[in-house]
């Protein structure tokens, strides 16, 4: 059973500062990873997909990374913003021959940003 | 480009009454979810369904009763609500194609309180 564990739980940092949040996840047998962010009471919105033929997506000041042999995601966030803060989840997608119809989260990481 | 609508956003019940949650959503994807996240417990999936015509139980299935009344439409009904169903519901949808999961997209969440 794929398990996705997210580190560090919650971080805290300066303005500026450029920062790299950890997805690990148990099964290699990952087609595609997706990062989301959550606002506090609010839904998710996607951020990055990293499909099974890519090792990286960017998007602004957002770079994901996929390294399926060492079954790691990384999610680098360059000169981070206060409106950065938000919580930050990876997430296993499911295809056939794994949790089919379940998208396998982590806990997410809670970044705060200060001014 | 609405995305996934969910309605109500906010809902207060009795316990022994109830509801159902409705979700849309217009990108013509063929998979429909529906989540539960709780504070602690990250989000649980209740069921889905990969395509139209089609429904599965996921993690958390106990209580609720679902619909996939068209490929845009997917809705989630409680027939007895009780305390331990008071949560934030997410419907998601994503494109399922050979066997691979691109792109899921959430709606802004329902928040449900059975008092």
């Amino acid at each position: 059973k794929q398990e996705v564990t997210q580190i560090p739980a919650a971080l805290s940092v300066p303005e500026g500062e450029n920062l790299v949040l950890n997805c690990s996840f148990t099964d290699s047998a990952i087609y595609n990873l997706q990062w989301f962010r959550q606002d506090p009471g609010k839904g998710l919105t996607s951020l990055l997909l990293i499909q099974s033929s890519q090792r990286e997506q960017t998007s602004g000041r957002l770079n994901a990374s996929l390294d399926k042999s060492s079954g790691r995601s990384t999610l680098y966030i360059a000169a981070s913003q206060p409106g950065d803060s938000a919580t930050y989840l990876c997430a296993d997608p499911p295809h056939y021959g794994g949790s089919q119809g379940n998208l396998i989260f982590g806990k997410g990481t809670k970044l705060s940003v200060k001014p | 480009n609405a995305g996934v609508t969910q309605t109500p956003k906010f809902q207060v019940l009795k316990t022994g009454q109830s509801m159902t949650l409705q979700c849309a959503q217009d990108m013509n994807h063929n998979s429909m979810y529906w989540y539960r996240q709780d504070p602690g417990m990250g989000l649980r999936l209740i069921y889905y369904s990969a395509s139209e015509g089609t429904t599965d139980k996921g993690e958390v299935p106990n209580g609720y009763n679902v619909s996939r009344l068209n490929k845009r439409e997917f809705s989630l009904r409680l027939e007895s609500a009780a305390p331990s169903q008071t949560s934030v519901y997410f419907c998601a949808s994503s494109e399922l194609f050979l066997g691979q999961s691109y792109g899921y997209t959430f709606g802004s969440g329902t928040r449900l309180t059975v008092v």
